[in-house]
């Protein structure tokens, strides 16, 4: 079982419409959470960084993690073309002093026109 | 361009030809983070540089896998005798860690190697 699932899709909606994607994880350690934002042929840009449960807003964005449940969500708002690629989510302990990333396998999204 | 530079973007190499990427991280950060990202998956963690120490290595690197970072700036990793299983994304990412401070971790654009 890898530490980090995520549903790998491809993923299809309409302008405008409400994304919601998701990742879930089995190690415990895992302290903090990231969504990366990756364009075909680019590297990973980072969107959102949280620490802890609850949720976290950035502009039409919004990040919610559950330790609880060990859950995360990212949540797109007004979604738009421009938001077409992969996200991947990822996860970190403090592995000697260092954010070492477990991403999960990301979930390709399209926004249609 | 103040982001992670990598060079070269594109390498494409015979099979059992040596290979070496070069990394040059943000100005100022510590940490320098080599990952593998092959199609249709997340990246993966090699290895990460504490200035010019190499602190962590994962199991995915091989013998044939060894970087540097001589100076605390910029890195290389070079494969030897390069596989078709070595085709893959090479990212590098850097951050800054001090005492108080631990931000997050800035990705390259990434070296596409193609072993044919």
């Amino acid at each position: 079982q890898k530490e980090v699932e995520q549903d790998p899709g491809p993923l299809s909606v309409p302008e405008g419409a409400i994304v919601s994607l998701n990742c879930t994880y089995s190690n415990s350690a895992f302290q903090y959470f990231m969504w990366y934002r990756q364009y075909s042929r680019k590297g990973p840009e980072l969107l959102m960084y949280t620490y802890s449960s609850g949720n976290k807003e950035d502009g039409r964005f919004t990040a919610q993690v559950d330790k609880s449940s060990k859950y995360i969500s990212l949540f797109i708002r007004d979604s738009q073309p421009s938001d077409s690629a992969t996200y991947l989510c990822a996860m970190s302990a403090i592995i000697q002093g260092a954010q070492k990333l477990v991403f999960g396998q990301g979930t390709r999204l399209t926004i249609n026109p | 361009d103040t982001g992670v530079s990598q060079d070269p973007r594109h390498k494409i190499t015979k099979r059992g030809q040596n290979v070496t990427f070069r990394c040059d991280p943000i100005s100022e950060h510590n940490r320098l983070y080599w990952y593998r990202q092959t199609l249709g998956q997340g990246p993966e963690f090699l290895t990460y540089f504490q200035n010019e120490a190499q602190l962590e290595k994962s199991r995915l690197l091989s013998d044939r896998f060894s970087a540097e970072r001589p100076k605390g700036s910029f890195s290389t990793l070079e494969i030897q005798r390069t596989e078709q299983g070595d085709s893959a994304m090479y990212l590098c990412a850097s951050s800054l860690a001090r005492r108080w401070l631990n931000t997050e971790a800035f990705f390259g654009q990434g070296t596409r190697l193609t072993v044919v």
